[in-house]
């Protein structure tokens, strides 16, 4: 059975104190691994794809690293903006297109 | 360009009432899915529509949960009769192609009394 754990499962952070949030994934192949970033009474804001083992993508101050079995998102000296819960999603290769979801890492930078 | 919409943003219903969720995806994208988030757990895949025609239902939990999508277009999300298990964030996602990155509206909070 495809499963993604995120972890950890909350992190508090001071403005300027760099971390990272890890997904482990176990899928039947792996099609991408998506992230997504997901304020309070909104929906998923998409912000990477990662399709192969040793991408890295970046925007503004997080970036995205992808290994066979896991994905990282990188924080570089966070602000209280980047306060959000951050989700992946594992879609596996085949004939499904569905993505199995982690249940996500909520993160609170505090000033 | 505008992004997926969903209608309504909340609901309250009592047991064994019926409610239609609706979702409008990115124009152009032949790929709708629903989800449903319960408190504390993670998203879960409901269905999948590659224009009207269903692709995958299998995250349907049973008979009382109706998905459309007439012409391709705008999709609803039938509960009939709602039971108090069904409460949660129901999500509407769209892609361009089956395996493309999926966009996410912002979701209906439903909550069955």
């Amino acid at each position: 059975e495809d499963q993604v754990t995120q972890s950890p499962e909350a992190l508090r952070l001071q403005e300027g104190e760099s971390s990272s949030l890890n997904c482990s994934y176990t899928v039947s192949g792996l099609r991408g691994l998506f992230w997504y970033r997901q304020d309070p009474g909104k929906g998923p804001e998409f912000l990477f794809t990662l399709y192969s083992a040793g991408e890295e993508k970046e925007k503004e101050r997080l970036k995205a690293t992808l290994t066979k079995k896991e994905s990282f998102l990188h924080i570089t000296a966070p602000k209280p903006e980047d306060s959000a819960t951050y989700l992946c999603a594992a879609l596996p290769s085949g004939g499904s297109y569905i993505p199995t979801f982690g249940r996500g890492t909520s993160l609170i930078v505090h000033p | 360009e505008a992004g997926v919409t969903q209608f309504p943003s909340h609901s309250v219903i009592e047991k064994g009432q019926t409610v239609t969720l609706r979702c409008d995806p990115i124009s152009g994208h032949d790929n709708l899915y629903w989800y449903r988030r319960v408190m504390g757990k993670e998203i879960k895949f409901l269905l999948h529509f590659v224009k009207e025609s269903k692709q995958d239902e299998s995250g349907m939990p049973n008979n009382r949960f109706l998905a459309e999508r007439t012409g391709g277009t705008y999709s609803t999300l039938k509960v009939q009769p709602a039971e108090l298990e069904d409460s949660g964030v129901y999500f509407c996602a769209s892609s361009q192609g089956p395996g493309g990155t999926q966009y996410f509206g912002p979701g209906t909070r439903l909550t069955v009394l």
